[in-house]
């Protein structure tokens, strides 16, 4: 069972340049989010989805853009790279519902440095 | 809306001592409450959560933490520290927005440094 898995783990951009982080989910999650950690900063909430089809912004969304299409796939749009988003991006799942908050599950990262 | 407290940035500890990490939550119903760990270079681990029934809730790796409603507080504690604890450690209150979606709060975390 792989999890919450994204790829790539590292990339480099110009300033300017856009790419797509992507997260998979095997676990019929209907709940996926788009998080970003910067150095004593704590977490902070991109995007949200709910289900397919359905996404929402989170604390920080300018700059970026999201679409769920299916369960499994949640991908991260950067469309316009700026130094300050440098960080390192987690995406996570979870299944939530009425009566019902399970913990998420997190991917490894994928560490972004603008240039 | 809801909020997390994790008072202290870093915590230093003798490897074998007791510890004990912070939280302090704001929410206005029962909270749903998570203890997560991340190890350098890793995604986020759950160490335990808390819904509801006994307060005290037992984890992975030999941790536990207390729910205490009269106090907002939700601290973590493990009896005896390993040299193999030292990581980032995060607090998180999961809550239902007015929007009816439920969407979990973080602190900012805690650093755990091990001594020798």
């Amino acid at each position: 069972n792989a999890g919450v898995t994204q790829t790539p783990k590292f990339r480099i951009l110009k300033i300017g340049q856009s790419m797509t982080l992507q997260c998979a989910q095997d676990m019929n999650h209907n709940y996926m989010y788009w998080y970003r950690q910067d150095p004593g900063m704590g977490l902070k909430l991109i995007y949200y989805s709910v289900g397919a089809g359905i996404t929402d912004k989170g604390e920080v969304p300018n700059g970026y853009n999201v679409s769920r299409s299916t369960t499994e796939d949640f991908p991260l749009r950067l469309e316009l790279a700026a130094p300050s988003q440098t960080s390192v991006y987690f995406c996570a799942s979870s299944t939530a519902g009425v009566g019902k908050f399970q913990p998420q599950h997190f991917g490894d990262g994928t560490r972004l440095s603008i240039l | 809306a809801q909020s997390v407290t994790q008072p202290d940035i870093h915590i230093t500890v003798s490897e074998g001592a007791s510890l004990e990490l912070r939280c302090n939550y704001s929410y206005g119903a029962t909270p749903y409450l998570f203890w997560y760990v991340q190890s350098p270079g890793q995604g986020l681990q759950l160490l335990l959560k808390y819904f509801s029934g006994d307060t005290l809730v037992q984890g992975i790796k030999g941790f536990e933490a207390e729910f205490k409603r009269s106090q907002s507080s939700f601290n973590l504690r493990k009896p005896s520290v390993h040299w193999s604890d030292a990581a980032e450690y995060f607090c998180a209150v999961g809550g239902i927005t007015s929007g009816g979606s439920y969407i979990p709060t973080f602190g900012r975390g805690t650093s755990l440094i091990v001594h020798p």
